[in-house]
């Protein structure tokens, strides 16, 4: 079973960009069996989906998040990142990074990464 | 991508059982087969529990069963133990690769 890890800047200043990086091991990145998503939960609340990338960089987002979201892939390093600019209050969340098998569901699912939003 | 509609909460009794639904649209729940469950203990991250409406990947409980009618989906946990106790999200395929999920149902074991 792979292990997914975030990491990135536990706080961001409003109207910054928030960055995360999302390392996999014991699988491999580069594999047409599999998306790599980002999932979202602020505190006490739901999840939301952000958007998923496959191994050759193709990318889907959240209508309501694509204005501001980018989601990268760095098979040599078997990293995926998301970058969120112009952060507010209301993107303060547990950010997870999760592996999708295709249409079926998220899998796989790292730890969680609390990032807050504020000056 | 809407969100899918869950009951906020519901609860049962050791031993009974508990259905939680999720209504959606014709857009994602009633269109597609690929609705999923996570079960999602306090801080921990949420885990996989049903797929595909019906199927439970390998190690879990058939306490756990799935099913859908039209633009609603259901999930029903028999046979209630007190690891049940969690919150539950559906999510829907939903098109163009996008995912909808639903607000969470927080199941409390009496």
């Amino acid at each position: 079973q792979p292990q997914l890890q975030e990491s990135g800047p536990g706080l961001v200043k409003p109207s910054e960009t928030l960055s995360l990086t999302c390392t996999v091991s014991g699988d491999s990145i580069d594999s047409r069996n599999y998306y790599w998503g980002w999932i979202r939960q602020p505190p006490g609340k739901g999840l939301e989906w952000i958007g998923i990338i496959s191994n050759s960089g193709s990318t889907q987002y959240n209508s309501s998040l694509r204005s501001r979201i980018s989601i990268s892939i760095d098979t040599s390093k078997n990293q995926f990142s998301l970058k969120l600019n112009s952060v507010t209050a209301a993107d303060t969340a547990v950010y997870y990074c999760a592996r999708e098998i295709m249409m079926v569901g998220f899998d796989v699912w790292g730890q969680g990464t609390l990032v807050t939003v504020s000056s | 991508q809407s969100a899918l509609t869950q009951p906020p909460s519901a609860s049962g009794s050791p031993g009974q059982s508990v259905t939680i639904s999720c209504t959606g649209s014709s857009s994602d729940i009633g269109g597609y087969v690929f609705v999923s469950w996570y079960q999602q203990h306090p801080n921990k991250a949420p885990k996989l529990i049903i797929y595909e409406v019906i199927k439970r990947p390998s190690g879990v409980p058939d306490r756990f069963s799935g099913s859908k009618s039209g633009n609603t989906a259901s999930l029903t946990v028999s046979g209630l133990q007190a690891e049940d106790e969690a919150n539950y999200y559906c999510t829907s395929y939903a098109g163009s690769h996008s995912w909808a999920f639903g607000g969470g149902t927080k199941l409390t074991v009496l």
